[in-house]
């Protein structure tokens, strides 16, 4: 059972555009949520974080948003940049003494000069 | 460069062998964590360790082991390999102590496990 989803398995967008990368989740325990980049032969990166006490969390050009009601959040990206290009990962926590991540599978994306 | 360190980068072995992965956490993180990360496939959370005690298991097989040293390094142990083994392993660390937590992990480079 696949508690982080993230169904998109690529998106591309040209330089300069918006790019926004979906992930929906199944466990209302979770409360805690992160955004991950990986490009390749590396580790996952921390990208950026987001409380379910909010809704909205920004960083720089990074923009997480989070629906509880509908367990979907959304890291947009403006304006998009070549070296963005790499594996985004939505992951998920339920806090608390458990210290776990459940990761998504990932969406390539891609962005085009 | 995350501060996590593990060896080896790349590792080839056969079916039925027992190999050992290794980890180094960044300096100061009591908490490390392994993640298998297949073809295909999300990270798929293995085990956790805090200060050398087990803190959460995840879908860990049975053929596989984890400890911490008193060092805070750990080891992740993978017996009677199997060719779906095959995978890239992750070890990542963070403070993660009670009231500390923010979810933040720093993840390795990783292992990568090919089974013949």
């Amino acid at each position: 059972d696949q508690q982080v989803k993230q169904n998109s398995p690529s998106l591309s967008v040209q330089e300069g555009r918006i790019s926004i990368l979906n992930c929906d989740y199944t466990n209302s325990m979770f409360d805690y949520f992160l955004w991950y980049k990986k490009y390749p032969a590396e580790g996952p990166t921390f990208l950026i974080s987001i409380s379910s006490i909010k809704d909205k969390n920004e960083d720089g050009r990074f923009t997480v948003f989070l629906n509880k009601s509908a367990k979907h959040l959304s890291l947009h990206i403006v304006p998009s940049q070549p070296g963005d290009s790499a594996v985004y990962f939505c992951a998920a926590s339920s806090g608390g003494s458990n210290y776990k991540l459940t990761f998504g599978k990932g969406t390539l994306l891609t962005v085009n000069p | 460069d995350s501060g996590v360190t593990q060896t080896p980068k790349h590792l080839i072995t056969a079916t039925g062998q027992r190999v050992t992965l290794r980890c180094s956490p960044r300096s100061g993180d009591l908490s490390v964590y392994w993640y298998q990360q297949s073809l295909d496939q999300g990270l798929q959370f293995l085990i956790q360790y805090y200060n050398g005690e087990e803190r959460a298991k995840g879908n860990i097989l049975e053929r596989f082991s984890a400890q911490q040293f008193p060092d805070l390094h750990s080891e992740l142990n993978l017996s009677s390999l199997e060719l779906g083994d095959s995978a890239l392993y992750f070890c990542a660390s963070s403070v993660a102590s009670a009231g500390l937590y923010t979810g933040e992990l720093f993840f390795g480079e990783g292992s990568r496990l090919t089974v013949l």
